[in-house]
């Protein structure tokens, strides 16, 4: 059974400061993988998708990284800014069907 | 397009009431999801339907729970007799199986449910 971990649960850096979120899978056989933010009280929005044969999609100040082999993907954040402020999921789908498995989330807090 | 349209957004309820939670996905979307979110378990998937036909409902904790999706711009998700551990942020999702944005899950902004 795939099993997503996101460390760390929580993170608090100053504003304009580049930062690195984590991700890892324990099935390396994945279809793809979605990185998503949740805002409190609001749904998810896909940031970023991430095909199993790409190993990196970029979109404006977000760049996520995908390493198969090792289970591992990387959001990196460029700048940041207090309107980043968020809790970012990753989420992987296996080869079988069309569902998603989701990390437990990385709070992050931007301060100005 | 408006998005996934979930209704209502809030709901409190008594224990043993029959619950319905609604969902429009996008239109064009082939696949619509349920999820349920707690801070205890996380993001769950409940079930997932293709063309309104359900695929995969192992997700669903018991009998009680059922989804149905009549047409392709409607689904619903009952919960009867409801009890207070179902209290949590109900999901439904919507995605494409092609063009660009292929894949990419769209999220509505949930229900929150409250069994007493």
């Amino acid at each position: 059974k795939q099993e997503v971990t996101q460390i760390p649960a929580a993170l608090s850096v100053p504003e304009g400061e580049n930062l690195v979120l984590n991700c890892s899978f324990t099935d390396s056989a994945i279809y793809n993988l979605q990185w998503f933010r949740q805002d409190p009280g609001k749904g998810l929005t896909s940031l970023l998708l991430i095909q199993s044969s790409q190993r990196e999609q970029t979109s404006g100040r977000l760049n996520a990284s995908l390493d198969k082999s090792s289970g591992r993907s990387t959001l990196y954040i460029a700048a940041s800014q207090p309107g980043d402020s968020a809790t970012y999921l990753c989420a992987v789908r296996g080869n079988a069907g069309n569902m998603l498995t989701f990390g437990g989330g990385t709070r992050l807090m931007v301060k100005p | 397009d408006a998005g996934v349209i979930q209704s209502p957004r809030h709901e409190v309820t008594e224990m043993g009431q029959e619950v319905t939670l609604r969902c429009k996905p996008i239109s064009g979307h082939d696949y619509l999801f349920w999820y349920r979110q707690t801070m205890m378990r996380g993001l769950e998937l409940l079930i997932y339907f293709n063309n309104n036909v359900p695929i995969d409902d192992s997700g669903m904790p018991e009998d009680r729970f059922s989804a149905k999706m009549p047409n392709a711009s409607f689904s619903t998700l009952k919960i009867q007799p409801s009890e207070p551990r179902d209290s949590a942020v109900y999901f439904c999702a919507s995605s494409f199986s092609g063009g660009r944005a292929r894949e990419k899950l769209f999220f509505g902004s949930g229900t929150q449910l409250s069994v007493l």
